[in-house]
């Protein structure tokens, strides 16, 4: 069974940082793109950014670039955002999702809350 | 960037009936090298993460049930609920992923009339 387990979210003063982690388990976690897409409370989904699956492409949204940072440890199954310079519209559930055809597995997501 | 328009923005349906629900993106996501369209279909209950219901604008994923289905190309799609049960209420989103920023609709709300 495939999983991906999302942690690292909590509560940041605007300007703060946090790094998310996912972990992924029941698949070949190296062999799969990876992406990170955000929901604000009561709204619809942003995607974020992705990582291929060696790690040499990346792209993110407009609204993140320069101050996140997405990365992966294939050897550890693992996917990171490093998010800095955080503002309170980053306030979001943050998912990892990986893509097989499309985003075919999600994680349940970790809430991120800027504020002061 | 590609931007994706649902509608209805909500929608209400009565048990057994036929649901519907449109998208359609601002260029065609129809990759010309192998005809298939970039278009995803999700399901989205309420404090749970979304669930990849179609792909490929018409392949249902597995496991999904088939009254669910999807149909269209260029930059017009439609997801179809054949017969609507009280289990397929969420809000439903159609994303692009042509090319990245990978985009999705605002989401249709569907519930029980």
């Amino acid at each position: 069974e495939v999983q991906l387990v999302e942690s690292g979210g909590g509560l940041v003063k605007p300007g703060g940082s946090l790094r998310l982690t996912c972990t992924g388990s029941g698949l070949s976690f190296r062999s799969y793109n990876m992406d990170w897409v955000r929901q604000a409370p009561g709204r619809g989904l942003e995607w974020v950014s992705d990582i291929s699956a060696s790690g040499s492409t990346i792209h993110y949204a407009d609204s993140v670039k320069g101050r996140f940072t997405i990365s992966r440890d294939n050897a550890k199954n693992s996917l990171y955002l490093q998010m800095n310079s955080l503002r309170p519209e980053d306030t979001a559930v943050y998912y990892c999702a990986i893509e097989m055809t499309a985003f075919d597995f999600w994680g349940q997501g970790t809430l991120v809350t800027v504020s002061s | 960037d590609i931007v994706m328009t649902q509608s209805p923005d909500s929608l209400a349906v009565s048990l057994g009936e036929r649901a519907t629900i449109n998208c359609k993106s601002s260029q065609s996501v129809t990759y010309s090298s192998n005809n298939k369209n970039y278009l995803a279909w999700y399901q989205q209950k309420p404090g749970q993460p979304p669930k990849l219901l179609i792909y490929w604008s018409s392949t249902r994923e597995s496991g999904v049930p088939d009254r669910f289905s999807g149909s269209g190309s260029g930059t017009d799609f439609t997801l179809t609920i054949s017969t609507l049960l009280a289990d397929d209420v969420a809000v439903y989103y159609c994303q692009q992923y042509y090319n990245t920023p990978y985009t999705f609709g605002q989401g249709t709300k569907l519930e029980i009339k």
